[in-house]
C-alpha cells in the first residue's frame, strides 16, 4: 500500500514537445505528492508539488495533474528543452510521515 | 527557497576506516532529516529518519551500528559509516524538512568510494 508506480522508465522527446510521466499510488492517506529532478551526481531538487484539494497546479512549464479518484498524479513538461534531461521522481507522504518514491523516469530532449 | 548543503561533496577512504558526512539546513530549522542511499539508475532509498535531540530511527535491514547518525541541532545532522567497506560505496543524500508539512529539501550528495 506504501508503493507508489512511475511509468515510463525512460523517456525520449524532441525539443519543443510535451514530456508526460505519470504515477499511481494505493495509500488513500497520502496528502502530498511532489515531484523531484535530479541531475547525474546531484541531489534531487523539489520541482513542483501538489495536494488533492487541487486538481491541476502550474509552475512556468510544468504542470501537474492530479486524480483522486483513480489515484494517479502526472507531470507535464511543456516545450520541453535539452536542459530538461534529468531524471524525474514522483514521490507521495501523508502529513508527517517519510517519502514514499517512484522508481524514476530517464527523460532525454533532443535538440 | 530552502537551501540543504552536504559535506564532503566526494570522499575516498580505505577499507576499514570511518568515514563523517555532514548535512546542514542553512537557512531554516529542520526538526527532521532524513538519509537516503542511492544506487546508479535507481531510486532513493530511505536509511534512516533523524529528529532532532532523539535516537534516529532505522530502516529494516540498516545497521544502526554501522551508520551511525548524530542530530544534535535544528540545522545539522551527521551521517557515520563505520568501519567502511567497498559494498558502501554509494552516493548518499540527506534531506531536511521543513515542520511537518512534508517539503523537503535535499542536499547535493556525497559519493563515497571505499576502496
Amino acid at each position: 500500500q506504501q508503493q507508489v508506480k512511475q511509468s515510463p522508465q525512460s523517456l525520449i522527446v524532441q525539443k519543443g514537445g510535451i514530456s508526460i510521466i505519470n504515477c499511481a499510488y494505493e495509500n488513500t492517506a497520502f496528502d502530498y505528492f511532489p515531484w523531484y529532478q535530479q541531475f547525474p551526481g546531484k541531489g534531487p531538487a523539489l520541482l513542483i508539488a501538489i495536494r488533492p484539494d487541487v486538481s491541476e497546479k502550474k509552475e512556468g512549464r510544468f504542470t501537474i495533474s492530479f486524480n483522486k479518484s483513480a489515484k494517479q498524479f502526472s507531470l507535464h513538461i511543456m516545450d520541453s528543452q535539452p536542459g530538461d534531461s534529468a531524471t524525474y521522481f514522483c514521490a507521495a507522504s501523508s502529513r508527517g510521515s517519510r517519502l514514499t518514491f517512484g522508481e524514476g523516469t530517464q527523460l532525454t530532449v533532443n535538440p | 527557497g530552502a537551501v540543504v548543503s552536504q559535506h564532503p561533496s566526494r570522499v575516498i577512504c580505505k577499507s576499514g576506516t570511518s568515514v563523517k558526512i555532514e548535512c546542514r539546513s542553512l537557512d531554516f530549522q529542520a526538526t527532521t532529516m532524513f538519509w537516503y542511499r542511492q544506487f546508479p539508475k535507481q531510486s532513493l532509498m530511505l536509511m534512516a529518519t533523524s529528529n532532532e535531540g532523539s535516537k534516529a530511527t532505522y530502516e529494516q535491514g540498516v545497521e544502526k551500528d554501522k551508520f551511525l547518525i548524530n542530530h544534535a541541532s535544528l540545522t545539522l545532522s551527521t551521517l557515520t559509516v563505520t568501519s567502511a567497506h567497498p559494498e558502501d560505496s554509494s552516493f548518499y543524500i540527506c534531506s531536511a524538512r521543513l515542520h511537518s508539512y512534508n517539503e523537503q529539501f535535499f542536499g547535493p550528495g556525497t559519493r563515497l568510494t571505499v576502496l
